[in-house]
């Protein structure tokens, strides 16, 4: 069974640091990646996918996350930090085995702070 | 206008009560899912519907029901609430096309505290 987990269930970065979210995952056959957002009181939205080719994947708001084989991770990136990053980040799998809906990782709070 | 629309956004009931929490979209999207979010546990499915006739228990369905009253309404009922049951429910929509890869896209939730 495809399965993320997730290091950390809080970070804390200052405004203008690096962000780094980890994420790894446990699948057989090649993992489809997913990297959601959720801000404070609102649904998740979706920030970037891995499915095939290029391994670093960019997508909005300035994230991306690199796929690496290897060491089984697609941990998340951004440069540098914004207050309105924010927020609670999940990283999940596409689940073949229900119909595709995606096993989420327990999620990562970001705090940003001044 | 959101593509996904939950209602209520927050319901308080008490234990033994039936309630039903109702999702809509206008995607056009043939698969929904229902979703529950616990703290520290991320989001675990409970169904899933590839159409109006194709109907599957998740991960975690036991205490749930759900009715797929049209391509576009999928709704979830508590037969008989108990307090674990509380927590942030999230209804999700994605495309035709079965591909593992296709996005998912979620409604705005709804808050359930079961007293």
């Amino acid at each position: 069974a495809q399965s993320v987990t997730q290091l950390g269930s809080h970070v804390s970065v200052s405004e203008g640091a690096l962000v780094l979210l980890r994420c790894n995952y446990s699948s057989s056959v090649p993992p489809y990646l997913f990297w959601y957002v959720q801000y404070p009181n609102q649904g998740l939205q979706l920030l970037l996918k891995y499915t095939t080719g290029a391994t670093l994947v960019k997508g909005i708001n300035g994230f991306e996350a690199e796929f690496k084989k290897s060491e089984t991770s697609f941990h998340l990136t951004k440069p540098s930090a914004h207050m309105s990053d924010a927020a609670e980040y999940f990283c999940a799998v596409s689940a073949k085995n229900s119909g595709y809906a995606l096993n989420f990782g327990k999620g990562t709070s970001l705090l940003v702070t001044p | 206008d959101a593509d996904v629309t939950q209602t209520p956004r927050n319901r308080i009931t008490k234990t033994g009560k039936r309630i039903m929490l109702e999702c809509s979209q206008t995607k056009g999207h043939d698969r929904m899912y229902w979703y529950r979010q616990d703290p520290g546990l991320g989001l675990r499915l409970i169904y899933y519907s590839f159409d109006v006739k194709d109907i599957n228990k998740g991960e975690i369905s036991d205490g749930y029901s759900v009715s797929r009253q049209a391509q576009a309404k999928f709704s979830l009922s508590l037969e008989s609430a108990i307090p674990n049951q509380t927590a942030l429910y999230f209804c999700a929509t994605s495309d035709n096309s079965g591909r593992a890869e296709e996005t998912q896209y979620f409604g705005p939730g709804t808050r359930l505290l079961v007293l």
